[in-house]
């Protein structure tokens, strides 16, 4: 069964200095989504990204945050500066067309700021 | 957005049936409602998405009452693997650019 793949699969920076997390989508999805799990916490949504572009994002997706997609496989989110309460497992998900195929997750990047 | 209502933890042995009953009294008309199952460590995985009565596939049943204000996910005999936290979503349908919102979750503990 095809699979949405995250690397690293922890991380761990220096307050202030910026990450890149990296996701490989499942190969024929369109649409992509970055959600984040502070430990104990529930599953949040920052943001979801189709055609190129962002779709939806959550209050959580400020400046700090920005996605890309570079190439035709890689779907990437930069953190800026980060800051100690930006630590979380951070999960990349992918979804076709229609809205009766769910979101697949990958098994995510832990992000730990020191 | 409909507020979901379950159990905090259920405890289980191998080869039972489980029942996770979650509440949505105000599930809208055009909601659906959806389950993932999350091990740790790990990202979500969808378990089963229904809209009303009943659905089935190889993993699971959803059962949905007529005023949809509940639903059940049945696990058929589980076993020592399915210890993981089970999530109840209600809103759009689980893809096509659809945000989940995910409560706290049951988590299940199955014992031998």
């Amino acid at each position: 069964e095809p699979e949405v793949t995250q690397t690293p699969s922890h991380q761990v920076t220096q307050m202030g200095q910026e990450v890149i997390l990296r996701c490989v989508p499942i190969s024929n999805h369109l649409y992509f989504y970055w959600y984040r799990q502070i430990l104990g916490q529930k599953v949040e949504f920052l943001v979801s990204f189709y055609n190129n572009e962002i779709s939806e994002k959550s209050e959580i997706f400020d400046d700090q945050f920005s996605v890309e997609r570079p190439d035709g496989s890689n779907f990437t989110l930069k953190i800026r500066s980060t800051k100690l309460e930006d630590s979380a497992m951070y999960f990349c998900a992918s979804s076709g067309l229609s809205s009766n195929q769910p979101q697949h997750f990958g098994d995510g990047t832990r992000l730990s700021i020191l | 957005l409909a507020k979901t209502t379950q159990p905090i933890s259920m405890d289980s042995y191998e080869g039972q049936e489980v029942n996770i009953t979650c509440s949505h009294n105000n599930i809208a008309t055009n909601d659906y409602i959806t389950w993932y199952q999350q091990f740790p460590s790990q990202g979500p995985r969808f378990i089963i998405q229904g809209y009303k009565t009943k659905v089935t596939n190889e993993v699971a049943s959803l059962f949905i009452p007529a005023d949809r204000k509940s639903s059940t996910l049945s696990l058929p005999r589980v076993s020592l693997s399915d210890t993981a936290v089970y999530y109840c979503l209600v809103g759009d349908r689980a893809g096509g650019g659809n945000k989940l919102t995910f409560g706290t979750g049951t988590q299940l503990k199955v014992e031998l």
